[in-house]
């Protein structure tokens, strides 16, 4: 089982919608979790930190679940802009590193 | 602003060839990292470091080493280049270890 699950999608939508992704993530010691959004043939970018149970940027939320061990991002009122990859990242203290999922497809569509 | 610069976006070497991949970042990050990206299988961590002249091995240090002579650089090593390290290589770095890390560009490096 990876460490970190992203369904890749696409997940295709109409502008103005409102999207939801899951990631799960296998270990219970994963202390603090990250979204990173990631156009095509760019870097990474960090879209949001996640240390408590949530957190909220604008149209942007994401939710932590411990108990079920997984996050969510939340993303209302879609642009055509928002269209990219969006990466869940989880650190667990033992392995003092980051664990990026493979990425979930958003596309935004007219 | 955090700024990770990578010294080539493309580059193309031939097989058995020692390639450099050079790194800096100006934001006096203690931990630097070097990772591959490739479709489906998302990014993979082959070395970091927390200090200078530290290094540790990442989920797929084979092939690869890395420097740490000075904090700001951190350069990857592909001692003979293979057609199977054909991929994108993301440099990034970060604070502390727990907190975000910041990428550089990239370099998409084909070996032939």
């Amino acid at each position: 089982r990876k460490e970190v699950e992203q369904d890749p999608g696409p997940f295709n939508v109409p502008e103005g919608a409102t999207v939801a992704f899951n990631c799960t993530y296998s270990n219970s010691a994963s202390q603090s979790f990250f979204w990173y959004r990631q156009d095509c043939r760019k870097e990474p970018k960090l879209l949001m930190s996640v240390y408590s149970s949530g957190n909220e940027d604008g149209r942007f939320t994401a939710q932590l679940n411990r108990a079920s061990q997984y996050i969510s991002l939340l993303i209302r009122d879609s642009k055509l802009s928002d269209s990219a990859t969006y990466l869940c990242v989880a650190f667990t203290g033992g392995g003092n590193k980051l664990t990026f999922g493979t990425g979930t497809q958003l596309k935004v569509e007219l | 602003d955090v700024k990770v610069t990578q010294s080539s976006r493309y580059l193309v070497k031939r097989t058995g060839e020692k390639v450099f991949l050079e790194c800096v970042q100006d934001m006096d990050h203690e931990n630097m990292f070097w990772y591959r990206q490739d479709p489906g299988l998302g990014l993979r961590l082959i070395y970091f470091s927390y200090d200078v002249k530290m290094k540790e091995k990442g989920d797929i240090p084979e092939g690869y080493s890395v420097s740490r002579e000075k904090k700001e650089r951190f350069s990857l090593i592909l001692e003979s280049a293979s057609t199977n390290q054909t991929s994108m290589y993301l440099c990034a770095s970060s604070r502390m270890s727990n907190q975000p890390q910041h990428f550089g560009d990239g370099t998409r490096l084909s070996i032939l």
